[in-house]
């Protein structure tokens, strides 16, 4: 069973509000990502990290923003929430390996 | 053109039926293969790896062309533990990161 813990696992807030979405994973594994999934839709990948200090956008655009300052930690916030960020927010981890670990995701909705 | 394209779906089998996915992907560079399952509201877990060789693990079968660019996952005598959504997944770009497909919904019935 993987060790990747997400909090909160759900979240209604309104708009304009600064959330941030925790990610932590006790594996120790240097790879981190954030994924946005809509229901019934595919997994795309908004962040990623390959270590501390390193960070970088993936192939959807996003308007959030990423940290690394400790391998165990993966937070992602949103500075001003919108409707239009509405969604499911699902952060990974991988070490050396292609398998990736997911977390239990969180599941965010802004009214 | 979706990087990762698979069946729509949903595929709505009895139990002890046998099924199949198909996946194909548009860059040819792309390095690795996976199937996923995902539960309903639930995150993706890996099902298995794709080898170039086809590779099976217990009631399941996966097959990787390369060249027509396309994968295969075979679920033989259906469980109704299998209901869920296949994802297929290719590692590429210039990062070697994942590129999840839409997923195919599978709901087995007894």
């Amino acid at each position: 069973e993987a060790d990747i813990y997400q909090t909160p696992r759900y979240l209604v807030i309104g708009t304009g509000k600064k959330i941030t979405l925790e990610c932590s994973q006790t594996m120790g594994h240097d790879k981190m990502y954030w994924y946005q999934q809509d229901p019934g839709m595919e997994l795309h990948l908004i962040h990623y990290s390959y270590g501390v200090n390193s960070t970088e956008k993936g192939d959807l655009s996003s308007e959030s923003t990423v940290s690394r300052i400790r391998t165990e930690h993966f937070p992602l916030t949103l500075e001003s929430a919108r409707p239009s960020h509405t969604s499911q927010y699902l952060c990974a981890s991988r070490d050396s390996g292609y398998e990736q670990y997911f977390g239990p995701g969180t599941r965010l909705t802004v009214t | 053109r979706k990087e990762v394209e698979q069946d729509p779906g949903p595929f709505n089998v009895p139990e002890g039926a046998t099924v199949a996915f198909n996946c194909t992907y548009s860059n040819s560079a792309s390095q690795s293969f996976f199937w996923y399952r995902q539960d309903c509201r639930k995150e993706p877990k890996l099902l298995m790896s794709v080898y170039s060789s086809g590779n099976e693990d217990g009631r399941f079968t996966a097959q990787l062309n390369r060249a027509s660019q396309y994968i295969s996952l075979l679920i033989r005598d259906s469980k109704l533990s299998d209901s869920a959504t296949y994802l297929c997944v290719a590692r590429g770009g210039s990062q070697g990161n994942l590129i999840f497909g839409k997923g195919t919904k599978l709901s087995v019935k007894p």
